[in-house]
C-alpha cells in the first residue's frame, strides 16, 4: 500500500522556535510539496520538489523553507516560527508525468505556535 | 481571479439521498485536470474521482460520479446514496498543462449526512 508518512501529527512550539516538520514516501515519487490548509482558504501550497535537491516556491512561501536531500525525504522548516504560522500541514507525493496527476497525502501535521 | 471556486461551505443531505457538491473552475489551459478530493475529521485526504479535460464520458467511481460541464467550467461531484460516513469536507482541485505537477484547491465544502 502506498505510504506518506509525516513525522508527527500534533506540535506545539513557541514563537521564535525552529520547527522541522518531516515527511517521507515509499514509492519512489519525484514530485513531493507542502501545502498549508486553513478553515476557509482550503489548501495553500507552500513548497514542492521535482527532484533531489531541486525546489520551487508555491503560492505562499514566505517564513518557511525545504530540503530535499533524498528522493524519498521533503522537510519542512519554519525558520522562526510565528502565530500565524498555527495551522494544518500537509506533505504530498506523486510521480513523475505522464499521470493524471494524483497526488498522495500524509495525515497531516498540526501545528499551533503559542 | 481565484481558480477553484466551491460556493458552499456547508451543505446537509439525508442519509440515502443524493447530493451534489459544486465546483467551478478557471483556466485557459486547453489540457488539465480536475479532482475531488474527501478529507474526514481523522485528516487525511482522499482521492475519489478523476475527469480530464479531454474526457468524452463523465467520471464514475462507485456511488461518486463528476457532472462535468465544459463550457460552464463547472466539475460538480454527486455522490448518490449518502451514508454516515460521507460526512467530511470535500475538496475540488485543478492541474493545469501550465503547471504539470502541482493541485490548486478550493476552499472546500463541510458535507454532514443526517440519519
Amino acid at each position: 500500500d502506498v505510504k506518506v508518512t509525516q513525522s508527527s501529527r500534533y506540535l506545539v512550539k513557541r514563537t521564535g522556535e525552529k520547527v522541522f516538520l518531516e515527511c517521507v514516501q515509499d514509492m519512489d515519487h519525484e514530485n513531493m510539496f507542502w501545502y498549508r490548509q486553513d478553515p476557509g482558504l482550503g489548501l495553500r501550497l507552500i513548497y514542492f520538489s521535482y527532484d533531489v535537491k531541486m525546489k520551487e516556491k508555491g503560492d505562499i512561501p514566505e517564513g518557511y523553507s525545504v530540503s530535499r536531500e533524498k528522493k524519498e525525504r521533503f522537510s519542512l522548516i519554519l525558520e522562526s516560527a510565528s502565530t500565524n504560522q498555527t495551522s494544518m500541514y500537509l506533505c504530498a507525493s506523486s510521480p513523475r508525468p505522464p499521470n493524471t496527476g494524483e497526488l498522495f497525502f500524509g495525515e497531516g501535521s498540526r501545528l499551533t505556535v503559542l | 481571479a481565484q481558480k477553484i471556486t466551491q460556493t458552499q461551505p456547508g451543505m446537509f443531505v439525508q442519509e440515502k439521498e443524493a447530493v451534489t457538491l459544486d465546483c467551478t473552475y478557471d483556466t485557459s489551459d486547453p489540457s488539465y485536470g480536475l479532482f475531488w478530493y474527501k478529507q474526514p475529521s481523522s485528516g487525511e485526504m482522499i482521492f475519489l474521482i478523476y475527469q480530464g479535460s479531454y474526457d468524452q464520458q463523465n467520471a464514475t467511481e462507485g456511488r461518486y460520479s463528476l457532472n462535468f460541464q465544459k463550457a460552464r467550467k463547472s466539475a460538480n461531484l454527486v455522490i448518490s446514496a449518502s451514508q454516515l460516513g460521507d460526512s467530511a469536507m470535500y475538496f475540488c482541485a485543478m492541474r493545469e498543462s501550465s503547471s504539470a505537477r502541482q493541485l490548486t484547491f478550493g476552499s472546500g465544502t463541510q458535507l454532514t449526512v443526517l440519519p
